[in-house]
């Protein structure tokens, strides 16, 4: 049982270049996530999607567009990285009620822009 | 915006004694209350939840959680030098599945 999946683990881009980030979870989870942790600030949300087919903007999505491909996977595309991007990034999943609500992350992708 | 505050430490405690973690949220009609535990270069693992008031227990780990003062703590008993990491408090606001988090305490267990 792998949890939360992410690819790759470490990226360096140049400025302009685009990428995309990744997840997958096989704990059967309706919810998933995107987040960016900075020194200092936290753990701040991109995107989320709260079913298969729905994604929505969450607190700091400028310069990012996400896929909800399937129920098991929620990709995160970087178009034209910028320096400003340059964080690391947790893709996490959850169920959204019930008895155990608590989102699990995966291991994270430290991406450096150039 | 709903909020979630931490101080950022770091709190340093002797090996053995007790950690306590504060976080306080915004909030007040938030259901579920979560503390993660973040090595240095690692992904949050979650170390324990908690929906009611009064105090839970898991190992040398308890969480206190007051909904009418809006807190939610963290203590750590016979702290170990393993225990140093950076302490996550998330909380999910009324209305929201979705996890709200503060920016995390530095712990460290000193020998």
């Amino acid at each position: 049982n792998a949890g939360v999946t992410q690819t790759p683990k470490f990226q360096v881009l140049k400025t302009g270049q685009s990428m995309t980030l990744q997840c997958a979870q096989d704990m059967n989870h309706n919810s998933m996530y995107w987040y960016r942790q900075d020194p200092g600030m936290g753990l701040r949300l991109i995107y989320y999607s709260a079913s298969e087919g729905t994604t929505d903007k969450g607190e700091v999505p400028n310069g990012y567009n996400v896929s909800r491909l399937n129920k098991r996977e929620f990709s995160l595309r970087l178009e034209s990285a910028a320096p400003s991007q340059t964080s690391v990034y947790f893709c996490a999943s959850s169920e959204r009620s019930g008895g155990s609500t608590e989102a699990f992350f995966g291991q994270g992708t430290r991406l450096t822009v150039v | 915006q709903k909020e979630v505050e931490q101080n950022s430490g770091p709190l340093s405690v002797p090996e053995g004694a007790i950690a306590s973690l504060n976080c306080t949220y915004s909030d007040r009609v938030s259901q579920s209350f979560f503390w993660y535990r973040q090595y240095s270069g690692k992904s949050p693992e979650l170390i324990m939840s908690i929906y009611s008031n009064g105090d839970k227990e898991d190992g040398r780990f308890t969480a206190q959680l007051n909904k009418a003062s809006q807190y939610v703590s963290l203590l750590i008993r016979d702290s170990q030098p393993s225990d140093s990491a950076t302490y996550l408090c998330a909380v999910k606001p009324g209305g929201s599945y979705i996890p709200t988090f503060g920016r995390g305490t530095s712990l460290i267990v000193h020998p």
